[in-house]
C-alpha cells in the first residue's frame, strides 16, 4: 500500500479564522513532508519531518505551524492567511535513509485551501 | 542551489504518437523522480530513478547522473497521458538536505484523440 491520504479535499476560509490539514500514511515513513503548489508552478517544500521532529522549515510565515503528534500524523494549522496562501497543499511521505541517498516520496491528493 | 530545467514546456500529441521528454539539472543528485500531475492535482509517481534505465509498460526512463539528465520516453500514448510532468531531485553529497525535493517547471502534456 502506498498511499497518503489528506483531508480535507476543500477548504474555504476567513482570514481570521483557523483551520487545519490533515495528512496520514501506514506506509511506516519516518519522514513526512508539507508542499505548496500555486495555480500553473511546481511543488514547493515547505517543512519536513524526520522521526516526528521538525528538520527542515523553508522559511515558512509563522501563521502556517506544522505538527507532527506520532508516526503515522502530519498536521498543518492555519491562522490568520492571506488571499495569496491559496494554494493546491501537499503532503508526502518517505522512508529515511541516514547518510547519502533518500528514498522514494509518495504524495497525497492535495487539499486546495482558498483564503478570501 | 540546485536548478532543474525540463524541456519542452508545452507538447502537444496525436493519440498514437511517442514523445520524449527531458529534464537537465545542474549538480550531483541522490534522488530523481518523475511524476504525473492529472487535472485533479494528484502526483502520481512514475519512476524512482537517481540513475540507470527503468521501464512500466509503455512508459520508460533513463538517468545518466554524470551527464546530469534524465529522459522519460512514453510511447503508443493515449488522452490519459494527459497532465503536467515534473521531474523532482534531491541535492547530492553527504549530508544532503533530507528529502528535499527541488522540482522543474514541468512539461505540459496534451493528447489529442
Amino acid at each position: 500500500d502506498t498511499e497518503v491520504t489528506q483531508t480535507p479535499k476543500h477548504l474555504v476560509m476567513g482570514m481570521t479564522n483557523k483551520k487545519s490539514l490533515k495528512c496520514e500514511q501506514h506506509m511506516g515513513h519516518r519522514a513526512m513532508y508539507w508542499y505548496k503548489q500555486k495555480a500553473k508552478k511546481p511543488p514547493e517544500l515547505m517543512f519536513v519531518y524526520s522521526y516526528e521532529k521538525l528538520s527542515i522549515n523553508e522559511s515558512v510565515p509563522s501563521r502556517f505551524s506544522p505538527e507532527c503528534p506520532n508516526s503515522s500524523l502530519l498536521n498543518l494549522h492555519l491562522h490568520a492567511l492571506q488571499p495569496e496562501d491559496s494554494a493546491l497543499y501537499l503532503c508526502a511521505s518517505s522512508q529515511v535513509r541516514l547518510g547519502q541517498g533518500t528514498y522514494e516520496q509518495y504524495f497525497g491528493p492535495g487539499t486546495r485551501l482558498t483564503v478570501t | 542551489g540546485i536548478q532543474v530545467e525540463q524541456s519542452p514546456p508545452d507538447l502537444i500529441l496525436q493519440e498514437g504518437a511517442n514523445s520524449t521528454l527531458r529534464c537537465n539539472f545542474s549538480d550531483s543528485v541522490n534522488n530523481l523522480q518523475w511524476f504525473h500531475q492529472n487535472p485533479w492535482g494528484q502526483l502520481i509517481n512514475l519512476f524512482y530513478i537517481p540513475s540507470g534505465t527503468k521501464q512500466n509498460g509503455r512508459l520508460s526512463a533513463t538517468t545518466v547522473a554524470t551527464e546530469r539528465y534524465s529522459l522519460l520516453y512514453i510511447s503508443s500514448s493515449q488522452t490519459t497521458d494527459s497532465g503536467v510532468y515534473f521531474c523532482a531531485v534531491v541535492k547530492g553529497g553527504y549530508g544532503g538536505s533530507q528529502g528535499n525535493l527541488i522540482f522543474g517547471k514541468g512539461t505540459k502534456l496534451s493528447v489529442k484523440p
